[in-house]
C-alpha cells in the first residue's frame, strides 16, 4: 500500500527567506508524486508533479520539488517566500491510475 | 468556463436526514472521485469511479452512497448512517487512462449537522 508524511504540521518562515515543505512517500511500484495547495474554504490547486525524468521538478508560482529516491522524499522548495504563499500544502502519491493519497497537510505562515 | 463543479457551497442537515452534494465536469474525463476533508486528517477517499455505470468504495464509504449515470456528474448522497457528516467534501476528476495523470478538484462543499 501507499503512503505519505508530511512530518511538520506548521512551518514558519520570515518573507524573502527560502522555503521547504517536508515529503517521504511509501509505494511498492514507481512513485506519481503531486504537490497540491489549498487556500481558506478552497479546492486543492495542483502546484506539481513527478512522473519520471529530471529529479528537480518546476512548478506555479516559482515552486520546485527534488525527488529523492534513495531518501524517498519529495520537498517542496520555493527561493523566496512570499506573504501570499501562507496556505496549507498536501503532498500525495499515485499509483498508476489509482486515486491520491495525501499526507495530512503542512501550514506554512510567511511572516512579513 | 471549464472545470469541476460543486453544489451547494454550504449545506445543513438535520439528524436522520439524507443529503445530496453534486458535482459535474465539463473536463471530460473519465475518472471522478469524492474525498473528505476533516481538519489535521488530511484528505480521506470516500468513493472513486472510473467509467460510466461503475464505482469503487474508497476508505471511508460507510454511511455515504454515489452514482454515475453520465460521465459529466458523480453526485454523493450522505445518508443518515453516516453518524459524523460534518466536513468539507471535495470532488475531483481526471483522465483514467494514463498512469500519473493529474487529479484536479473542485472548490468543495460544507456539510454542517444541525
Amino acid at each position: 500500500a501507499q503512503s505519505v508524511a508530511q512530518p511538520e504540521d506548521q512551518v514558519n518562515v520570515a518573507e524573502g527567506n527560502p522555503l521547504t515543505v517536508k515529503c517521504t512517500y511509501s509505494v511498492s511500484g514507481n512513485p506519481y508524486l503531486f504537490w497540491y495547495v489549498q487556500y481558506p474554504n478552497r479546492g486543492l490547486q495542483f502546484l506539481l508533479k513527478y512522473i519520471t525524468g529530471d529529479n528537480l521538478v518546476k512548478g506555479s508560482y516559482g515552486f520546485e520539488a527534488e525527488f529523492n529516491k534513495s531518501q524517498t522524499s519529495f520537498h517542496l522548495k520555493k527561493p523566496s517566500a512570499l506573504v501570499s504563499d501562507s496556505a496549507l500544502y498536501f503532498c500525495a502519491v499515485r499509483d498508476g491510475t489509482a486515486p491520491l493519497v495525501f499526507g495530512k497537510g503542512t501550514r506554512l505562515s510567511v511572516i512579513a | 468556463d471549464g472545470g469541476i463543479t460543486q453544489s451547494p457551497k454550504y449545506l445543513f442537515r438535520k439528524e436522520g436526514q439524507n443529503v445530496t452534494l453534486s458535482c459535474e465536469q465539463n473536463l471530460n474525463h473519465d475518472a471522478m472521485y469524492w474525498y473528505r476533508q476533516d481538519p489535521g486528517q488530511g484528505l480521506r477517499l470516500i468513493y472513486y469511479s472510473q467509467i460510466v455505470n461503475d464505482f469503487q468504495k474508497g476508505d471511508i464509504a460507510e454511511g455515504y452512497s454515489v452514482s454515475r449515470e453520465k460521465k459529466e456528474s458523480f453526485p454523493l448522497t450522505v445518508t443518515s448512517a453516516q453518524k459524523n457528516p460534518t466536513a468539507f467534501y471535495l470532488c475531483a476528476s481526471s483522465n483514467s487512462r494514463t498512469s500519473g495523470n493529474t487529479i484536479y478538484f473542485g472548490e468543495g462543499s460544507w456539510l454542517t449537522v444541525v
